[in-house]
């Protein structure tokens, strides 16, 4: 299985700024994912993003909002700009492993104040 | 697009009981679907999947069900334990243009009583 590191794990920032969360796998994978996981609530995809090319936005998210950068096969961020009390939610990246099974990095809890 | 129905949202069990939950789906071309688990604070961890050409998968005390017929599939606790207690996620992945993208049901709080 794929060993995925995040961070920052936690953050606490101020609206109207950005924040800019990585995440580095142990092993070269053709796609990963970014997830909003709001108290309490399920995971919600954000976008998908491949090696090469552009990242690909779930209805409701825009790449003005969260940009995403795809540099290589092991690495990927995921950037909250001009941030809002309405972003505070964890945001997970995933990476798919051997056999289609996805993985997760241990999260970021981010407050917005 | 793919959607995930989870029941039920919150579940308590007495220790050494049985526990299911069950997840509908809509897209008959899902044919990948897993079961997270996922601990307070923590990140999801996958505890068992199975793909459409498959029934039924039984790893140690957990099992999960796939009907493809009518579209949906179950997760199978037997000799619940306290460690058991946690929040569980099943989710549905489809080929062609979705390849890769998972769908999660809306997630079941499982309190397991000692």
């Amino acid at each position: 299985s794929a060993v995925i590191s995040q961070k920052p794990s936690r953050d606490i920032c101020q609206r109207g700024t950005s924040l800019t969360i990585q995440c580095q796998v142990d092993s070269q994978v053709t796609m990963m994912f970014w997830y909003r996981q709001q108290p309490g609530q399920s995971l919600t995809l954000i976008a998908t993003a491949n090696q090469g090319s552009e990242a690909t936005y779930e209805s409701g998210f825009v790449i003005d909002k969260f940009p995403i950068s795809r540099p290589n096969l092991t690495f990927s961020t995921l950037t909250v700009s001009n941030m809002s009390p309405e972003d505070s939610s964890i945001y997970l990246c995933s990476a798919e492993g051997g056999r289609g099974t996805a993985f997760f990095g241990q999260g970021t809890r981010l407050t917005v104040v | 697009g793919e959607n995930v129905e989870q029941h039920p949202s919150t579940l308590s069990v007495q220790e050494g009981d049985s526990a299911v939950i069950k997840c509908t789906y809509s897209d008959s071309a899902s044919n990948y679907f897993p079961w997270y688990k996922q601990e307070l604070g923590k990140r999801p961890q996958l505890i068992i999947d199975i793909r459409s050409n498959v029934g039924e998968k039984k790893d140690q005390r957990i099992a999960v069900t796939l009907n493809k017929t009518a579209k949906h599939f179950s997760l199978h606790i037997t000799e619940t334990q306290p460690e058991d207690s946690a929040v569980y996620f099943c989710a549905a992945k489809a080929g062609g243009t979705s390849y890769g993208k998972l769908t999660f049901g809306q997630g079941t709080i499982l309190t397991v009583h000692p």
